[in-house]
């Protein structure tokens, strides 16, 4: 395992069209976040799991998106019915239960291009 | 709520000298987490330096240091013997030390190195 990925690295739709993104953590991670980044901005939380559940979910995330961890292991965000202003990387981030060394390992996110 | 302000959004320094990235935080918690964060060009992000509020001693990792000034809310980072490899967008980010474990980031700064 070297680390965590994502799929795909690349997304372009059309505004109204729904998109799935997987995101695959490190193994032995129990800690799966969600965060999005907007050009010239620093990436702003949306949600986060341990293990299965779904602890924490931030006000920007409306109900068009919706993020899942089955298992609890890879976790899928959908964002439904696109719109221009989705347009952003989607960044995933794993780490070991909270403590003093649970550094969050980022992956190398998802762009998203709404049309 | 937390808050992370990153004051420049460029610097540019020359190869082999010393530069100073500024952050400055609003918390109302005695207990929390910094970070630097380094995030290359098209290349995920990667932890630099952490730093934990209740130590008084700044953190430092080889060429990377921070200056934690904690009643000043200041957590500034100093990256010496500068290399090419260095140039990066750099974002300081907050963790409450509570159990929600996730991250604000500050908006970044460029860091460009001129050979």
């Amino acid at each position: 395992d070297t680390g965590v990925s994502q799929d795909p690295r690349h997304k372009i739709t059309k505004r109204g069209q729904n998109v799935t993104f997987r995101c695959d953590p490190i193994s032995e991670h129990n800690r799966l976040y969600w965060y999005r980044q907007t050009l010239g901005q620093g990436p702003e939380f949306l949600t986060y799991f341990q293990n299965e559940a779904q602890l924490e979910k931030s006000r920007l995330l409306s109900d068009r998106f919706s993020a899942e961890r089955p298992k609890g292991s890879f976790s899928t965000l959908e964002i439904q019915r696109t719109e221009q202003g989705d347009s952003a990387m989607y960044l995933c981030a794993s780490s070991l239960t909270q403590g003093v060394h649970n550094e969050q390992f980022f992956g190398p996110g998802t762009r998203l291009t709404v049309l | 709520a937390q808050t992370v302000t990153q004051s420049q959004p460029e610097m540019s320094v020359q190869e082999a000298e010393t530069v100073t990235l500024s952050c400055t935080y609003d918390t109302s918690e005695s207990d929390y987490y910094l970070f630097w964060y380094k995030q290359p060009p098209s290349r995920q992000m990667i932890l630099v330096i952490r730093q934990e509020a209740y130590k008084q001693q700044n953190a430092t990792e080889n060429r990377f240091s921070v200056n934690f000034q904690k009643a000043a809310k200041s957590f500034s980072l100093k990256i010496s013997d500068s290399q090419l490899g260095d140039a990066a967008m750099y974002f300081c980010a907050y963790r409450d030390g509570g159990s929600q474990g996730n991250l604000i980031f500050g908006k970044g700064t460029k860091l460009s190195v001129k050979p």
